[in-house]
């Protein structure tokens, strides 16, 4: 079984800085990953996604990802956040040659400061 | 166009009772997933649909939850007999066919408490 481990509950950071939110996954087999983002009273909202190809993967609003094989990790970075970043952000992975049902991890919760 | 929508989006149950849950998916979206989210948690799978087909329906804690959709478009999801451990928001997403290409749009959720 796979699972994904999202190291930070709460990241606090001051608006133009740069952020990484961390997730790490386990698992037997190939995975396909994903990030999304969810604002308050609001569904998931997908980020961006690593099927194949380039390990660099940018997504909406300024994000990117990088998926690192070796060291099971496809952590999510900003190089300048803003206020409206403030939101839940999910990991999340699903098995190659299974079904498409995804597993999250538990959620970072990005709060920017002014 | 409009997204995934639905209803309530609060509901307060007192424990025995049953609820009905509804979700009206984006127009023409041939797959359906419900996922719980508990309070601090990521989404966990409940369950999911092809067209009318239920394909997968593994995450479904007990045979208390019944989902369904009929005629392929909208989908409801029942608890029989609440219990406070079914105290979360229930996420219902659509998406054009199952497929990794495939986005999967959420809709804002249901909250549910039972007291």
């Amino acid at each position: 079984a796979q699972s994904v481990t999202q190291l930070d509950s709460q990241v606090p950071v001051f608006e133009e800085a740069p952020v990484e939110l961390r997730c790490n996954y386990s698992s037997s087999v190939s995975v396909y990953l994903f990030w999304y983002v969810q604002y308050p009273n609001q569904g998931l909202q997908l980020l961006l996604k690593y099927l194949s190809g380039s390990t660099l993967v940018k997504g909406i609003n300024g994000f990117e990802a990088e998926f690192n094989k070796s060291q099971t990790s496809f952590h999510l970075r900003k190089p300048s956040v803003h206020i409206s970043d403030t939101a839940e952000y999910f990991c999340a992975v699903i098995l190659s040659g299974g079904s498409y049902i995804p597993t999250f991890g538990r959620g970072t919760s990005l709060i920017v400061h002014p | 166009g409009a997204g995934v929508s639905q209803s309530p989006r609060y509901k307060v149950a007192k424990r025995g009772q049953d609820v009905a849950l509804r979700c009206d998916p984006i127009s023409g979206h041939v797959s359906l997933f419900w996922y719980q989210q508990a309070l601090g948690q990521g989404p966990e799978f409940l369950t999911y649909f092809q067209n009318e087909a239920q394909l997968d329906k593994s995450g479904l804690p007990s045979d208390r939850f019944f989902a369904e959709r009929p005629e392929g478009s909208v989908s409801t999801l029942k608890i029989q007999r609440t219990q406070q451990e079914d105290s979360a928001v229930y996420l219902c997403a659509s998406s054009q066919r199952t497929s990794l290409e495939e986005t999967q749009y959420f809709g804002p959720g249901t909250r549910l408490l039972v007291l």
